[in-house]
């Protein structure tokens, strides 16, 4: 599977906006990019996913580079809830394949 | 409904115990997973199910062995456990093919004895 680089940790303030990047240099042309984020104590939950446009939903936004080789989430305006680690997966399209877990950013949003 | 429901949510066995963990979806998802989640680190695949066949084992002990009697059921059979495999177990469903999301239970968190 092709690997994602992502910060270990980064703040925001809270009802500021948040840019998540995630470098994936060697992402190939079936590979779709999925962000999940994992609360405390709680399984990871789906934030969203694309493959070549921007996407945007009721969580959050995804802009992906011309070139697909970095993408950045887009939390809009945090909030203490949003306060989780955030995981970057490449997903193959080739097959059923599994979601590989990186380290991920632990977002901490600042009152 | 819309979610992965797993029991139980805790869980305290000895290393000589024989214990069953459950997972349950009604989404129609045909592909489901065993992850586990030891403290501070991402989740790592256990299995995978896919149509109802295991169809990824990523070299998991035999002391855990995985069930799908239908499509809506996932179980992990746990049998004599090393204290090391106290986790969090979660487990997951998804439509087939990469472009699906996810959708992740809460989890168990099992504490071996």
């Amino acid at each position: 599977d092709a690997k994602t680089t992502q910060p270990n940790s980064m703040e925001s303030n809270e009802e500021e906006p948040v840019h998540l990047p995630c470098n994936h240099s060697t992402i190939s042309g079936t590979d779709y990019i999925h962000w999940y984020r994992q609360l405390p104590s709680q399984g990871p939950e789906y934030v969203i996913h694309g493959l070549t446009s921007n996407v945007n939903n009721r969580m959050a936004s995804l802009a992906i580079a011309e070139d697909r080789k970095s993408s950045t989430l887009i939390l809009h305006r945090a909030t203490l809830r949003d306060a989780a680690v955030y995981y970057c997966i490449l997903r193959d399209t080739g097959s059923a394949r599994q979601l590989t877990f990186g380290s991920g950013t632990q977002l901490t949003v600042l009152p | 409904d819309t979610e992965v429901t797993q029991t139980p949510k805790h869980l305290v066995m000895g290393m000589t115990n024989k214990k069953s963990l459950k997972c349950e979806q009604h989404m129609g998802h045909r592909a489901m997973y065993w992850y586990k989640q030891k403290a501070k680190k991402p989740p790592e695949l256990m299995f995978v199910y896919s149509y109802e066949k295991l169809s990824i084992n990523e070299s998991v002990p035999s002391r855990f062995s995985p069930e799908c009697p239908n499509s809506s059921l996932l179980n992990l059979h746990l049998h004599a456990l090393q204290p090391e495999d106290s986790a969090l177990y979660l487990c997951a469903s998804s439509q087939t093919g990469a472009g699906y999301g996810y959708t992740f239970g809460s989890g168990t968190r099992l504490t071996v004895v």
